[in-house]
């Protein structure tokens, strides 16, 4: 009963290196997110989807390339790993739709567990 | 540029103490505040969040106490116990379903 899951939880892989992380939401959301967490914990906004349409994306180098292949589901796809991609990853959704219950239930954002990146 | 201004870095209650986390914003465009939570090796989770037009919301031991025109926000941790042990990030956002901007986080450590 998972909200949002993703894998790999952890990825090794060596500099130079393609990799994807996938990531899935069963919330009924329309709106997902990838965030980036570096070693000091700081989190960032990456890319935000909406209904499979890119909305916003951050300064992020172009070998990260988000794909949505529908509502549920945005993949991380890097290409070229850098040293400085080391980090975890983490995913969210949340519902554009305007929704009852005040601040909490409209505009939540459901994170994932999270993706290790190490690049070695 | 921060956006989003915590303090402190690191907190140490002794247990059953009040837990006082600070956060400053500069973009009046800003209309919802949450905090999260975070354990090691788990995803961030919504603690409680305000929008501008309450000063204050409480959520069992926890209350978000917010000064509009000091552009200013704080989560008030009652009764702390070691469980609350964990990482708490403000936040913010412009609108609805919007990225959220996060300050940088507070390691709060509750001893017995």
């Amino acid at each position: 009963d998972t909200a949002v899951s993703q894998t790999p939880k952890y990825l090794v892989t060596q500099m130079g290196n393609d990799k994807s992380i996938k990531c899935e939401q069963n919330l009924g959301h329309d709106t997902m997110y990838w965030y980036k967490q570096d070693s000091k914990k700081f989190l960032k906004i990456m890319f935000s989807y909406n209904n499979k349409e890119l909305i916003i994306n951050e300064t992020v180098p172009n070998r990260f390339s988000p794909k949505s292949p529908d509502k549920a589901h945005l993949n991380l796809h890097i290409n070229s790993l850098e040293l400085g991609d080391s980090a975890v990853y983490f995913c969210a959704s949340s519902l554009r739709i305007g929704t009852s219950g005040g601040a909490k239930a409209a505009d939540t954002q459901y994170f994932g567990p999270g993706t290790r990146l190490t690049v070695l | 540029q921060q956006q989003v201004k915590q303090s402190p870095q690191s907190l140490i209650v002794q247990k059953g103490g009040i837990s006082i986390i600070n956060c400053a914003y500069e973009n009046t465009a800003f209309d919802y505040f949450p905090w999260y939570q975070q354990f090691p090796g788990k995803g961030p989770a919504l603690l409680i969040a305000i929008r501008p037009d309450v000063s204050e919301k409480k959520e069992g031991r926890f209350t978000i106490s917010f000064n509009k025109s000091a552009k200013q926000f704080s989560l008030h941790i009652m009764d702390s116990q070691p469980g609350d042990s964990a990482t708490y990030f403000c936040a913010a956002s412009m609108k609805r379903n919007t990225p959220l901007v996060f300050g940088k986080g507070t390691r709060l450590s509750v001893i017995a």
